[in-house]
Parts: structure tokens; sequence; C-alpha cells
């Protein structure tokens, strides 16, 4: 069975504290993984596509990679601003395969 | 990316009543849109699959007659809630997602969600 797992499930970090998130996935044939951020009270919004091991995006402070079995999100030097929740997703062979998958989010605090 | 756009953003209604949420592609013709339910601190749950001039293919354990889906042009996509209760108070959010190239994966754009609350 498909399945997405997130750690941790929140973390509080000072401005300027670099940390990653982890994202670890089981999936019949990975068709992409994807990095969502959501604000409280808003739709997911999206962050990254990645499609195969080995792979990285990279957007202003957030840093994605990719093994066969996990994702991580790097933040450097976070500001309060990147306070959110952070979500992963997989997209599988199996089934309905434009279906995704969902990690249960990392909820991000970063002090000033 | 898309562009989606969901209305209300929030919405309070007695129990009893139907209540009714749109969610609009506005720069892409989506023929298939998802519809999420969404609890306080739990993550996305896939309620159904609404696709364009058919019906919609709901996931296990969701009440297609309690949740009734219309999604008659390749723009817009509406979910009623049907006699609400207390316990439907949720987020609801609806998103497109464009077909992946070859056997590649393709992103969800979502929309702002909507506050349902049941009282």
């Amino acid at each position: 069975e498909d399945q997405v797992t997130q750690s941790p499930e929140a973390l509080r970090l000072q401005e300027g504290e670099s940390s990653s998130l982890n994202c670890s996935y089981t999936v019949s044939g990975l068709r992409g993984l994807f990095w969502y951020r959501q604000d409280p009270g808003k739709g997911p919004e999206f962050l990254f596509t990645l499609y195969s091991a080995g792979e990285e995006k990279e957007k202003e402070r957030l840093k994605a990679t990719l093994t066969k079995k996990e994702s991580f999100l790097h933040i450097t030097a976070p500001k309060p601003e990147d306070s959110a929740t952070y979500l992963c997703a997989v997209q599988g062979n199996a089934g309905n395969n434009r279906k995704l998958i969902w990690g249960l989010g990392t909820s991000l605090a970063v002090n000033p | 990316g898309a562009v989606v756009s969901q209305h209300p953003s929030w919405v309070i209604c007695k129990s009893g009543t139907s209540v009714k949420i749109e969610c609009r592609s506005l720069d892409f013709q989506a023929t298939t849109m998802f519809w999420y339910r969404q609890f306080p601190k739990q993550s996305l749950m896939l309620m159904a699959t609404s696709n364009e001039g058919s019906k919609a293919t709901y996931e296990q354990g969701v009440e297609k007659d309690k949740f009734l889906i219309n999604h008659a042009s390749l723009t817009l996509s509406t979910l009623t809630v049907t006699s609400a209760h207390p316990e439907d108070s949720s987020f609801y959010i609806c998103s497109v997602q464009k077909t992946g190239t070859g056997n590649l994966g393709s992103e969800a754009f979502f929309g702002q969600g909507t506050r349902l609350t049941v009282v």
C-alpha cells in the first residue's frame, strides 16, 4: 500500500537556524513526489516536484532532495515568514494514478 | 502552474440546510478536478474526483448522496453538502491537476479552501 510519513510532526526553530524536514515514502512506481506549503486557513501552495532519485530543486531558502525511500526539505537560515505546515505527497502507478497520497505534514514555527 | 478560485472562503449554515461550494479553474481547462476535506491538524483526505460531463468518482466511505458533485464545464466544479450536520463542519479544498508527460506525475494546484461551519 502506498504510504507517506513525515517527520518531525512539529519543529520550532530560531530565525537563521537551518534544519531539514523528512518525507519517507513507499509507493509502487513513483511518478512524482511533491512538496507543498500550507498556511492556516488556506489551500496548499505548490513548492516542488521531484521525479527521480538524486534530483534536487531549490527555491530561495528551500531545497528539496530525493532518494529512493525519502525526500528532504532543507530550510537554510529560515525567517519567521517561513512558518507554515509543509506537506509531502507522492503519486504512483497503482489504481487511479493521478491520485496523490499525502503525509500528515510538519508544522514549522520560526521564532524571530 | 494553474490558478484555482474557490468560493465562498467561509460559510456558516444551519443544520439541515444545503451548502454549495464552487471551484473554478481560471487559466486551464480541467477535465478533472479533485475535492478534499481537511480536519484540524490532519492531512488532506480525497473525497472525490470530479469528471467533466460525467459522474464523479467517490472515495470509499464518502456518501455520494451527501456530497453532490457537478462538473458541468471545463472550468467549474461544484460540491453541494446536502442536509448538513455539525459533523460536516470542516475545511473543503478543490484542486486541478494537469496530465503528466509520459509516465511522469503532475502536481496539483489548489483553491483557497472553504471553511464550513454547521450550527
